[in-house]
């Protein structure tokens, strides 16, 4: 069966410091991958997506930046981050156009 | 833009009733709708899909998708405190296939 793991599960960071979250997953290929952030009560605001190894798209300019280095693998990355990356993220992936997004347990991410 | 929107909530039903959640889209040409749950500080977890106008039953769930109207719904009969969550409506674009989501509507089952 399919699975999605992604970590670490909470991360307390300093302003300026840098960010790498991972997610993988297992159980199928070519999966089409998602990075999203929740703001608190607020709704899912996709980051970027990755059709296939190495294409990145990202749907909304910040220092934030994400890379696909494996067919299963999906980071996440800052080199410096600000307190408004604080959030709830949140990677996904589905298998094909038509159906729905399976979501990792989310990182809670706190910027102090 | 092309949006989805739900009431925002919260919705408060007694425990044993109805609760109806309820979505409307933007993009004409969308052919996927799912519903998702999502407990607080959790993730969201898909509950439903629905691909054809009409309705389809899943337990304790009902959605219902009308094209027509650019309506899809959610209903959960017998509704338990454990139901009690935010519901997340979201509709693939026509034009990329992603997902656009709705904001949510927080859903509250009272004892």
């Amino acid at each position: 069966s399919q699975t999605i793991h992604q970590w670490p599960a909470t991360l307390v960071q300093p302003v300026g410091s840098p960010l790498s979250l991972e997610c993988t997953v297992e159980g199928t290929s070519n999966p089409n991958l998602y990075w999203y952030r929740q703001a608190a009560g607020r709704g899912l605001q996709l980051l970027f997506y990755s059709v296939g190894i190495g294409q990145i798209s990202s749907e909304v300019p910040q220092n934030l930046s994400a890379s696909r280095p494996q067919d299963r693998q999906f980071i996440l990355s800052s080199k410096k981050l600000l307190l408004s990356d604080s959030g709830f993220y949140l990677c996904a992936w589905k298998v094909s156009f038509n159906y729905g997004y399976t979501f990792g347990s989310g990182t809670r991410l706190t910027v102090v | 833009q092309k949006e989805v929107e739900q009431n925002s909530g919260p919705l408060s039903v007694p425990e044993g009733a109805i609760a109806s959640l309820n979505c409307t889209y933007s993009d004409r040409g969308s052919q996927s709708f799912f519903w998702y749950r999502q407990y607080s500080g959790k993730s969201p977890e898909l509950i439903m899909s629905i691909y054809s106008n009409g309705d389809k039953e899943d337990g304790r769930f009902t959605a219902q998708l009308n094209k027509a109207s650019q309506y899809v719904s959610l209903l959960i009969r017998d509704s338990q405190p454990s139901d009690s969550a935010t519901y997340l409506c979201a509709v693939t674009s026509n034009s990329n296939y992603q997902l656009i989501w709705g904001a949510g509507t927080k859903l509250i089952i009272k004892p």
